[in-house]
């Protein structure tokens, strides 16, 4: 079975400053990945994701994430960020051929990012 | 036009009565799923319907009841609520089941927010 560590629960940043969520996984076969972004008091809704190919993956608003399989991670990057960033971002996984979790998404426990002026 | 719509958005409610929240979707999609937010952002399956039938039933107590009349809808109903069911309850749906686990992109209601006093 899978699990995702997000390592930072709140990352306070100051705006057009650069930010970096670290995310790591574990899980005995291939998997996909995924970063979710929840804007206060929305649903989640998907920032990117990694399938296969390139281990650089950009996706909306900006953001990129570098999957490194030897060392099992999966962290999401903006170099310049704006308020409108502020929210709770989630890392997720999606084992490949697990029968007990196939078809499921296994979410971290978010990071709080914090944009200020 | 919301694609993924769930109603009510807050419920407030004593320990012991019954509260549903309804689910739907106006993206054609296959696959419909409840999720649970808890205090800590912590997100959790509870149940999956494909095309009406149930895929996932996760760990929860049989209190909780989904129903799917059709494959645009999927409702929860909560029997006897108690103090720990107190969460952010999501909807999301996916175009269809395999593609959650090559594609992982789900979209996500607003969320429903349940209060049990």
């Amino acid at each position: 079975a899978q699990s995702v560590t997000q390592l930072d629960s709140q990352v306070p940043v100051f705006e057009e400053a650069p930010v970096e969520l670290r995310c790591n996984y574990s899980s005995s076969v291939s998997v996909y990945l995924f970063w979710y972004v929840q804007y206060p008091n929305q649903g989640l809704q998907l920032l990117l994701k990694y399938l296969s190919g390139s281990t650089l993956v950009k996706g909306i608003n900006g953001f990129e994430a570098e999957f490194n399989k030897s060392q099992t991670s999966f962290h999401l990057r903006k170099p310049s960020v704006h308020i409108s960033d502020t929210a709770e971002y989630f890392c997720a996984v999606s084992d490949l051929l697990g029968a007990d979790s196939w078809g499921k998404l296994q979410f971290g426990a978010g990071t709080q990012v914090v944009v200020t002026p | 036009d919301t694609a993924v719509s769930q109603t009510p958005k807050y419920l407030v409610t004593q320990m012991g009565n019954d509260k549903s929240i309804k689910c739907e979707q106006n993206l054609g999609h296959d696959t419909m799923y409840w999720y649970k937010q808890d205090s800590k952002k912590f997100l959790k399956i509870m149940f999956s319907y494909n095309n009406k039938e149930l895929i996932i039933n996760e760990t929860v107590p049989n209190r909780f009841s989904p129903k799917s009349p059709d494959k645009a809808h999927l409702n929860l109903h909560i029997n006897s609520l108690e103090l720990g069911d107190s969460a952010v309850y999501f909807c999301a749906s996916s175009q269809e089941w395999a593609d959650l686990a090559n594609t992982g992109e789900l979209f996500f209601g607003e969320g429903s927010r349940l209060t049990v006093l």
